[in-house]
């Protein structure tokens, strides 16, 4: 039982690349998400899947595209990045109530 | 729209007694949500509340008033391992989405 996992740990992209960053769960559960963290900032919702088949934008969406592959997989896509978008990128799956069960990060810089 | 207020940073001392507030302002409310994260790592669930009240686990308790928009996380017999930040959370009752605080960073001195 591995939990949250997302690939990569850490990446490097110059402005204007893309990438995907990919994030699966075996909780079985519904709800998936994505944060993202700025130093000060707490974790702020990027896009959200309520069930599969289902996405929705949350506070921060711009520059970003979400797909719910099928249950377990939540992946999110950066077209063109920008240096604004150097973070820290987490998935998570809801559990019960308000609680979530969060992947271990993938550490993005854009230079 | 949601807004929650907690402080930037704690110290304490091994052994104290912390506690960190959060206040809330919400359209709806659900309950009140803790998340311990280390540095470096990623967020864990600590503890819900939806009722008024103190609910005790182990040593960590989380402390709900719903007339007051308010609650806290204690943290007893602090150790090393304590150090970490710590983010209150509510949810959306527009939009059933997790709204999370800006954190408070704990710092626990031997």
């Amino acid at each position: 039982n591995a939990g949250v996992t997302q690939t990569p740990k850490f990446q490097v992209l110059k402005t204007g690349q893309s990438m995907t960053l990919q994030c699966a769960q075996d909780m079985n559960h519904n709800s998936m998400y994505w944060y993202r963290q700025d130093p000060g900032m707490g974790l702020r919702l990027i896009y959200y899947s309520a069930s599969e088949g289902t996405t929705d934008k949350g506070e921060v969406p711009n520059g970003y595209n979400v797909s719910r592959l099928n249950k377990r997989e939540f992946s999110l896509r950066l077209e063109s990045a920008a240096p604004s978008q150097t973070s820290v990128y987490f998935c998570a799956s809801g559990g019960q109530g308000d609680e979530q069960y969060f992947g271990p990060g993938t550490r993005l810089t854009v230079t | 729209g949601q807004s929650l207020e907690q402080p930037s940073e704690v110290t304490a001392v091994e052994g104290a007694i912390v506690q960190i507030n959060c206040t809330y302002q919400t359209s709806g409310f659900y309950g009140l949500s803790w998340y311990q994260q280390h540095d470096g790592g990623a967020p864990t669930f600590l503890s819900y509340n939806a009722l008024d009240g103190l609910e005790e686990t182990g040593r960590f308790s989380s402390f709900l008033s719903r007339s007051d928009s308010y609650g806290y996380l204690l943290l007893q017999e602090l150790q090393m391992k304590d150090s970490a930040s710590y983010f209150c959370a509510v949810r959306d009752h527009n939009t059933d989405k997790l709204i999370f605080g800006t954190g408070t960073r704990l710092q626990v001195f031997p």
